[in-house]
């Protein structure tokens, strides 16, 4: 069981803006600003999306947004295009060196 | 070209040891922190642990499934990351990917962001 806390499943049409939550305690998300988010193809390794809570990597596209609120962090994409179909995964430093990813949300595009 | 190359995945007995390695090229791997995360089957993405820079001390920390079984260590010289498994269990069976614990932009270096990743090596524990 993670510590994160994903939901399984979110969907949205080309063109539409769709939020992936991720949920941890004030032990985790709540107390530091180091939620990063990561896109994972089928059969490929995972690749940064943002990283700090919001800030985005050289070369992402800015249709990708990080947010954190209490012990919530989101992950927004607008203008939804069918290559963001992918499986998206929080991280968060948890503590004492550690870090722990959230159990990880299929986007499906429509 | 900036890559990690993973190697010394394979088959072994519960209880077995396994040694994984991970080539670094195209980036200074003394000035990167360095993490392996594991995927089993059909799962999500499970951090495994992460080992410092020499500068920064070159300790390692575990998450709690692998702690006192696995090892992760480095040889700069040689550019390589280990790990370092014993005492294998079946849950261990996974998808290896080493990756750096580091993302710099232009002006900084930033810790937990895993930016540069392996192709991956499996390894499979079964009887």
């Amino acid at each position: 069981q993670s510590a994160l806390t994903q939901p399984a499943s979110v969907s949205g049409s080309p063109g539409q803006s769709i939020t992936i939550s991720c949920t941890g305690t004030s032990s985790v998300i709540g107390s530091y600003n180091l939620v990063s988010w990561y896109q994972q193809h089928p059969g490929k390794a995972p690749k940064l999306m943002i990283y700090e809570g919001s800030k985005r990597p050289s070369g992402v596209s800015n249709r990708f947004s990080g947010s954190k609120s209490d012990n919530t962090a989101s992950l927004t994409i607008s203008g939804l295009q069918a290559e963001d179909e992918a499986d998206y995964y929080c991280c968060s430093y948890a503590g004492s060196g550690t870090r722990v990813f959230g159990g990880g949300t299929k986007l499906t595009v429509l | 070209e900036v890559q990690l190359v993973e190697s010394g995945g394979g088959l072994v007995k519960p209880g077995g040891s396994l040694r994984l390695s991970c080539a670094a090229s195209g980036f200074t791997f003394s000035n990167a922190w360095m993490t392996w995360v594991r995927q089993a089957p059909g799962k999500g993405l499970e951090w495994v642990g992460r080992i410092k820079t020499k500068t920064d001390g070159g300790t390692a920390d575990y998450a709690a499934p692998v702690k006192g079984r696995f090892t992760i260590s480095r040889d700069d010289s040689k550019k390589t990351l280990y790990l370092q498994m014993n005492s294998l269990k079946t849950e261990d069976t996974a998808v290896y990917y080493c990756t750096t614990d580091t993302y710099c932009s232009r002006t900084s270096c930033y810790t937990s962001a895993f930016d540069i990743w392996g192709q991956g090596t499996m390894v499979t524990v079964s009887s």
